[in-house]
């Protein structure tokens, strides 16, 4: 059974404190993606790695970093959180390829206060 | 001009019916496409993709490729009250590494008893 594990399903942390969110895959996955997902705006990808230690940024990167030592996992760091990065959070990978399918994890709910 | 649109709905059907739900790209280098849907407080699983112009049927659903109108939808055959849920269309642009895909917003299909 394929798999994307987030590290935590809930998540609060104070404005301003250096938040990490981590991911892993077990299915040997080149592809590892970051989105954050909001009422009426969507899945909006904020960076994706193709690769170990590559990686490309997304459609909102400002104020998030990145992290892939490893081929299974991808950490999203939030430098100094803000309350407008209170949002679910959701992890993806998928093989390389045009057709590949897109595997999610169960998403972080990330609240900053 | 967004990349990818969805109308958000709520889209309602009577059970039986066919449930029809369309989504526009701009990018007319993208390859293929596809269809997730996305239960509440759930993560996104595919339903399906497609990638030839034309219809692509499994089961009660079809998904549908026009690549000239830059235009893709997906039929829900014989709609059920389990199909109730948030679909979001998702293209590949073929653009950097690995496949980058951008989604919808999603339309909120309503299955009614």
């Amino acid at each position: 059974d394929v798999k994307v594990t987030q590290s935590s399903r809930y998540l609060v942390k104070r404005t301003g404190e250096k938040v990490f969110l981590e991911c892993v895959q077990d299915m040997d996955h080149e592809n590892m993606f970051w989105y954050r997902q909001d009422p009426g705006l969507g899945l909006r990808l904020i960076y994706f790695s193709y690769d170990v230690k590559m990686k490309e940024k997304g459609d909102i990167p400002e104020g998030y970093s990145v992290s892939r030592e490893k081929k299974e996992r991808f950490s999203l760091i939030l430098e100094s959180a803000s309350t407008n990065q209170t949002s679910m959070y959701l992890c993806a990978s998928s093989t390389r390829g045009l057709n590949t399918e897109a595997f999610f994890g169960q998403g972080t709910r990330l609240t900053v206060v | 001009q967004k990349e990818v649109e969805q109308n958000s709905g709520p889209l309602s059907v009577p059970e039986g019916a066919i449930a029809s739900l369309n989504c526009t790209y701009s990018d007319r280098g993208s390859q293929s496409f596809f269809w997730y849907r996305q239960y509440s407080g759930k993560s996104p699983e595919l339903i399906m993709f497609i990638y030839s112009n034309g219809d692509k049927e499994d089961g009660r659903f079809t998904a549908q490729l026009n690549k000239a109108s830059q235009y893709v939808s997906l039929l829900i055959r014989d709609s059920q009250p389990s199909d109730s849920a948030t679909y979001l269309c998702a293209v590949n642009p073929l653009t950097g590494g690995g496949n980058k895909l951008t989604f919808g917003t999603g339309t909120q299909l309503k299955v009614e008893l």
